[in-house]
């Protein structure tokens, strides 16, 4: 079955220590992305990519990192620059042409706490 | 960057009750879409609605796209408890964000005990 699996599912992290979230799709999506959701915000976009080996900022880039070396993976890591990384990350894949909408997947998330 | 507002926040539900919930905008979007999300996973696509004036049903779930393209509602009729989750809005539009998605804060629905 074709779908986007996060892994760690939760993922404890020391103040000071980067770390990585992993994101993988085998829907033969050309656009990935990394959404940020706290309590009350709704998601917000990380970064962004529509093709391998290139991506963009979105609205809250900084402390974040990606790589887009495969069409099938978007690591996204968490550096110790993050002022506040406790939060639920998500990833999310699609389509790039018209109708891309309704091809929109999202994955199952990752918790993230500072400890 | 640019977030929908949706309303109402939170609310409580008893079974059987009909809801309703709405997302506003600014910017005019050319495509709205529903989603539910449950405790600890990813959202889930209900609706998505591509015209103007468009009203969409999935079974107890009905959507409107907004005649001024700046607005939707989702109402759920009769709910039942597994209806319970954040239920989000999410609008595209191609010339101000490209293929990104831009989503509403988010509306819990949430059993009256």
């Amino acid at each position: 079955d074709g779908g986007i699996t996060q892994s760690p599912k939760y993922l404890f992290r020391k103040e000071g220590q980067n770390v990585t979230l992993s994101c993988e799709q085998n829907l033969n999506h050309d656009a990935m992305y990394w959404y940020r959701q706290d309590p009350g915000q709704g998601l917000r976009l990380i970064y962004y990519s529509q093709i391998v080996n290139d991506f963009q900022k979105g609205d809250i880039a900084e402390g974040y990192s990606v790589s887009r070396e495969k069409k099938e993976s978007f690591p996204l890591t968490v550096t110790s620059a993050q002022k506040n990384p406790t939060a639920f990350y998500l990833c999310a894949s699609s389509t790039t042409g018209t109708g891309f909408v309704a091809s929109y997947t999202f994955g199952s998330g990752t918790r993230l706490t500072v400890v | 960057g640019q977030q929908l507002n949706q309303s109402p926040q939170s609310m409580f539900i008893q079974e059987g009750e009909d809801v309703s919930m709405n997302c506003t905008s600014s910017s005019i979007f050319n495509t709205w879409l529903w989603y539910k999300q449950d405790p600890g996973e990813g959202p889930v696509l209900l609706i998505a609605l591509y015209k103007a004036g468009e009203l969409t049903s999935n079974g107890r779930l009905t959507a409107q796209f907004g005649i001024t393209r700046k607005d939707s509602f989702l109402n759920i009729s009769a709910s039942i408890p597994s209806d319970v989750g954040i239920y989000f809005c999410a609008g595209q539009a191609t010339w101000e964000y490209g293929n990104k998605l831009v989503f509403g804060a988010g509306t819990i629905l949430r059993v009256k005990s």
